[in-house]
């Protein structure tokens, strides 16, 4: 069926390395994807999106990367940092659905110092 | 701060009873989502708004209902709550019900009992 899926479901990684968080995704159709960030207690929080025609996206410390061939999104943390430690989930918005989200299960990033 | 506004933080209430979560969308948003986030669930979407009008429907239970105001907040209505009700419900607001990004509130955590 349709879905977005994590590889990971928590990654550990030491203050100021690189992180990369993984998904697929399985619907072709999809043109919209975003990533969300949720701290403990709180609601997720706006990373980075991107849209279909494009491969790549580059925002402060952090950048998403697209392959529609493979249906493949990852998200790269540059120099994590203590307060990286969250969950982290992507999320494809379809048309035709109402532009709603459909979020993936989520990976949980822990950084150690 | 999303400037989504979620009431109220914690909920307990018994099986069977009715409540109503409110959300007020960031200033100049049209749009409100409603999501639903439980353990074994993830993040679901439930239903959408758009400048008062129903856009789409998730999987949102006949139970539940939902309304947005001419003052576009939401009120998002749970009816003859059951145990599995419990979890946490998340009202999003973007500027328009296209592709763009949504915007989370801290949510409402309900407890049935």
């Amino acid at each position: 069926g349709e879905s977005v899926g994590l590889h990971l479901p928590t990654l550990s990684v030491q203050e100021g390395d690189n992180s990369i968080i993984n998904c697929a995704y399985s619907n072709s159709a999809s043109d919209y994807f975003i990533w969300y960030k949720q701290e403990s207690g709180k609601g997720p929080q706006f990373i980075i999106d991107i849209r279909s025609n494009m491969d790549k996206r580059q925002g402060q410390r952090v950048t998403v990367l697209l392959n529609k061939t493979v249906k493949h999104l990852s998200l790269q943390i540059a120099a994590t940092q203590p307060g990286d430690s969250a969950v982290y989930f992507c999320a494809e918005n379809k048309v035709d659905s109402g532009y709603a989200l459909n979020f993936g299960k989520g990976t949980s990033l822990l950084v150690t110092p | 701060d999303s400037g989504v506004t979620q009431t109220p933080k914690h909920l307990i209430t018994a099986t069977g009873q009715r409540v109503t979560l409110r959300c007020s969308p960031r200033s100049g948003d049209l749009s409100v989502y409603w999501y639903q986030q439980s353990l074994d669930q993830g993040l679901q979407f439930l239903i959408q708004y758009y400048n008062g009008e129903e856009r789409a429907k998730g999987n949102i239970l006949e139970r539940f209902s939902a309304q947005q105001f001419p003052d576009l907040h939401s009120e998002l209505n749970l009816s003859s709550l059951e145990l599995g009700d419990s979890a946490l419900y998340f009202c999003a607001s973007s500027i328009r019900g296209g592709l763009s990004i949504q915007y989370f509130g801290a949510g409402t955590r309900l407890s049935v009992l």
